[in-house]
């Protein structure tokens, strides 16, 4: 059973698209991260978000953490080939427990020219 | 390239045999967490070791695996009498401190039982 469900789990777009995934859970989370991931090999940091409500931009990339922090999204405006990568939410229960992620499956982006 | 280390990078085992995975974290990191992916899953937590310490092993299954980080030389990730359930991707993660708030992942280690 999965604590956070990713969707779409697959996304395809055209270059220049906006998209959006989606990290949903029915528990409290004391801090979110995203990490993308290439095939064979391990993942990369996007972002940390703490507080309920809190945007953060990186370059074309937003994220959003929910207010009552048991959700989040990322939004990728205007994508790129670059884009394309295995998107995965993770997060912690408690602050103690911050390196003890609970990931999500996943959202498979796929950015064609 | 000063990142975590993993290997080795691809493994296959037959049934019954023992796999040992290595993780050499970053340097001056002293923190180490090992993950697994199977397919079409999500990454599971595994264990969370210090030097010499395990920390939180609670997503161990309880036979057939252990870890160790030992004072000296890489993380061990250790898995006796292996079985196809057991084929998945092992990722290390590695951190300088607690609380710091960034894993840094290894490349992974694929196993693969016959």
């Amino acid at each position: 059973t999965q604590l956070l469900e990713q969707s779409p789990q697959f996304l395809s777009i055209q270059e220049g698209e906006n998209l959006t995934v989606y990290c949903n859970s029915s528990s409290v989370f004391s801090s979110l991260q995203w990490y993308r991931q290439e095939p064979g090999e391990g993942p990369v940091l996007l972002v940390t978000v703490v507080t309920g409500g809190e945007v953060k931009k990186l370059k074309r990339l937003t994220f959003q953490f929910g207010d009552a922090r048991k959700d989040s999204s990322l939004h990728i405006t205007a994508a790129q080939p670059g884009d394309t990568g295995l998107y995965l939410c993770a997060g912690a229960i408690t602050t103690d427990s911050w390196g003890k992620l609970q990931f999500g499956a996943g959202t498979q982006v796929v950015v064609t020219p | 390239n000063a990142g975590v280390m993993q290997n080795p990078r691809h493994l296959v085992r037959r049934r019954g045999q023992e796999a040992r995975l290595r993780c050499s974290p970053m340097k001056g990191h002293s923190h180490v967490y090992w993950y697994r992916q199977l397919p079409e899953e999500g990454l599971k937590f595994m264990v969370y070791l210090q030097k010499e310490n395990i920390i939180d092993e609670s997503g161990m299954p309880k036979e057939r695996f252990s870890a160790e980080f030992p004072k000296e030389g890489p993380s061990i990730l250790r898995i006796q009498q292996v079985v196809r359930g057991d084929s998945a991707a092992y990722f290390c993660a590695s951190s300088p401190g607690f609380g710091t708030g960034e894993l840094f992942f290894g490349e992974g280690s694929r196993l693969t039982v016959l």
